[in-house]
């Protein structure tokens, strides 16, 4: 159980277009779900935090409208990189959690790379 | 949280060996901490936690220890394997946020055969 998965696994596009990443609980209702960059040889930095059915909380310095995080429904949040550049190219990793203080689950990651 | 760095500290042990991998956190008012182990192009994988009213929990090979005094954690595996070899990170939640964990810088873990 608590399984989350990522789509795609990994994606390359070019400098300007935008890129949908999506992030699944496939047997949990997920209230939050998170959203990490990851960069080489670095830790996780949380981007942002959305709960079901409200705006995202962004992390400072993280700009909303280039990664803007839907979270419709409760098994599905999606992160948009807008007009992507290669300074945007990182792991990107979701997790997600049931709710109150219990773990996150984490999805595999996506790598993104822009050219 | 540790901060984050351009090299993450490694340790290298012999196969058999314990580990041990330290965590430096600086919130004091971090109640939640859980250790991490994330294979090269995977997502973060939970191995355990433990909660500040707690100095000490132990699961299958791995062992917590939680020293408020000085904000540290520490990782212990027990007869590690090769395939124990990843990157370890610690990662704390502070009471107050609902959620939200801060991510310590990490460790890699390198267990020789």
């Amino acid at each position: 159980g608590a399984v989350v998965s990522q789509h795609p696994s990994w994606v390359i596009c070019k400098s300007g277009t935008s890129v949908k990443i999506e992030c699944r609980s496939l047997d949990f209702q997920a209230t939050t779900m998170f959203w990490y960059r990851q960069f080489p040889k670095q830790s996780l930095m949380l981007m942002a935090t959305s709960n079901e059915g409200s705006k995202a909380t962004y992390e400072q310095g993280v700009e909303k409208d280039k990664f803007l995080i839907n979270h419709a429904s409760l098994t599905l949040s999606t992160l948009t990189v807008t007009s992507a550049h290669p300074e945007d190219s990182s792991f990107y990793i979701c997790s997600a959690s049931p709710g109150g203080y219990n773990e996150q689950f984490f999805g595999p990651g996506t790598r993104l790379t822009v050219l | 949280g540790e901060s984050v760095g351009l090299h993450l500290p490694t340790l290298s042990v012999q196969e058999g060996d314990n580990s041990i991998i330290n965590c430096a956190y600086s919130n004091s008012a971090s109640d939640y901490f859980i250790w991490y182990k994330q294979e090269s192009g995977k997502g973060p994988q939970f191995i355990i936690d433990i909660r500040s009213n707690m100095d000490k929990r132990q699961g299958q090979r791995v062992t917590v220890l939680l020293n408020k005094t000085v904000k540290h954690l520490s990782l212990q595996i027990a007869a590690t394997q090769p395939g124990d070899s990843a990157v370890y990170f610690c990662a704390e939640k502070e009471g107050t946020s609902y959620g939200k964990l801060t991510f310590g810088q990490g460790t890699i873990l390198t267990v020789h055969p």
